[in-house]
């Protein structure tokens, strides 16, 4: 069965003190990984989509990696309007219509 | 403004009762989803919409029942609401190719069933 495990459920950093989110997962054939932030009340917000191993990609202090097994959202420097929930989630090649979400990771930024 | 927009943002309503929610996208998307979030955070589908046509139909009671009118509607109508029923219920669409943009979410209708 898909699933994927978001790690750590909470994570409170210091303004600038850089760091990395995980998300593990297990799908029958990934077609694409993608990372969306939510903010309390909305709903989510895309950011990436990376599709094979050894990908990277960049959008301002935010830098999204894959492997064969696992995603890392690093975070550089955050400032507080960094802080959100980030959540990850995968498609599967079987199952193109639908994508499997994990619990998220809520992250809280101090001034 | 493009986007999804979801009504109502609030719902709540005592047990038994028979709801609906309304969704409309103007993306231009041929595709859309209803997604419900529990109270852990946790998004898990529910229905999936493509050009009217139900293509996804995960395990739920069949007291919901999902209608698309047009490929820029769905709507969702909850049949003697329970309990359970309580969480946030996200509209979302996207290109019928979405591993390139991802899904477009509304802004979530926070369902309380008393």
């Amino acid at each position: 069965e898909d699933q994927v495990t978001q790690s750590p459920e909470a994570l409170r950093l210091q303004e600038g003190e850089s760091s990395s989110l995980n998300c593990s997962y297990t799908v029958s054939g990934l077609r694409g990984l993608f990372w969306y932030r939510q903010d309390p009340g909305k709903g989510p917000e895309f950011l990436f989509t990376l599709y094979s191993a050894g990908e990277e990609k960049e959008k301002e202090r935010l830098k999204a990696t894959l492997t064969k097994k696992e995603s890392f959202l690093h975070i550089t420097a955050p400032k507080p309007e960094d802080s959100a929930t980030y959540l990850c989630a995968v498609q599967a090649r079987s199952s193109a219509s639908k994508i499997i979400f994990g619990s998220g990771t809520r992250l809280s930024i101090r001034p | 403004d493009t986007a999804v927009s979801q009504t109502p943002k609030y719902l709540v309503t005592q047990m038994g009762n028979d709801k609906s929610i309304k969704c409309e996208q103007n993306l231009g998307h041929d595709t859309m989803y209803w997604y419900k979030q529990d109270s852990k955070k946790f998004l898990k589908i529910m229905f999936s919409y493509n050009n009217k046509e139900l293509i996804i139909n995960e395990t739920v009671p069949n007291r919901f029942s999902p209608k698309s009118p047009d490929k820029a509607h769905l709507n969702l109508h909850i049949n003697s609401l329970e309990l359970g029923d309580s969480a946030v219920y996200f509209c979302a669409s996207s290109q019928e190719t979405i591993a390139n943009y991802g899904y477009t979410f509304g802004s979530g209708t926070r369902l309380t069933v008393v």
